[in-house]
């Protein structure tokens, strides 16, 4: 399967622990994306790159979150401190730059945290 | 990106058409209209979209109105496994701020036998 891969798929940690998770995007997608999804809402954007660098960020990405994607490849999103707000599924996804695609984003299937 | 309303949920009956509608009154010319599903505890997945000329694909068909304020996605002969939420999304195609994409609520489509 060469689709976009999430690990780990299911995190239950306690609160105040640091969490990791970890995307692999389509081998030639340059841009991956975080989204995050709670219970009954639509997911909603935190970051995105092209290549490694990030370009954007949202407001909800707060001081607790951060992501890196080191090479371009794969990425990573850490939350430390976690707080059970934090409970939610974490999306990846990727795409190819503007102008090389239709603009469709490619998920994984999610990473859901819980945090007691 | 223009915002969009949807039903938040309707039946279907299996076999038939599934019509599920989105009203986008405030798009803009160079936006286009995307449709997303998402299936229990999966990902999102890209269904269709289009500008303004009706769209049909493998999964589905588009019907974009002529003065683009509205659109409705067709599912020609819905089965159990379309049950699922179904996003519409407006949004430039191609975009100086990453193709990322802005989701509502959705309607849940429930495909019953």
């Amino acid at each position: 399967d060469t689709g976009v891969s999430q690990n780990p798929r299911h995190k239950i940690t306690k609160r105040g622990q640091n969490v990791t998770f970890r995307c692999d995007p389509i081998s030639e997608h340059n841009r991956l994306y975080w989204y995050r999804q709670t219970l009954g809402q639509g997911p909603e954007f935190l970051t995105y790159f092209q290549n490694e660098a990030q370009l954007e960020k949202s407001r909800l990405l707060s001081d607790r979150f951060s992501a890196e994607r080191p090479k371009g490849s794969f990425s990573t999103l850490e939350i430390q401190r976690t707080e059970q707000g934090d409970s939610a599924m974490y999306l990846c996804a990727s795409s190819l730059r503007s102008g090389q695609t239709t603009g469709e984003l490619f998920f994984g299937e999610g990473s859901r945290l819980t945090v007691l | 990106d223009a915002k969009t309303t949807q039903p938040p949920s309707m039946d279907c009956a299996e076999g038939r058409a599934a019509n599920l509608p989105c009203n986008h009154s405030t798009i803009s010319g160079n936006e286009y209209v995307y449709w997303y599903r998402q299936i229990h505890s999966q990902g999102p997945q890209y269904i269709i979209h289009g500008l303004k000329n009706n769209e049909t694909n493998e999964m589905a068909s588009l019907i974009i109105t002529e003065d683009r304020k509205s659109s409705t996605l067709i599912l020609p002969h819905a089965t159990l496994r379309d049950t699922a939420v179904y996003y519409c999304i407006v949004r430039e195609r191609h975009t100086g701020g990453g193709n990322k994409l802005t989701f509502g609520t959705g309607t849940q489509l429930k495909v019953e036998l």
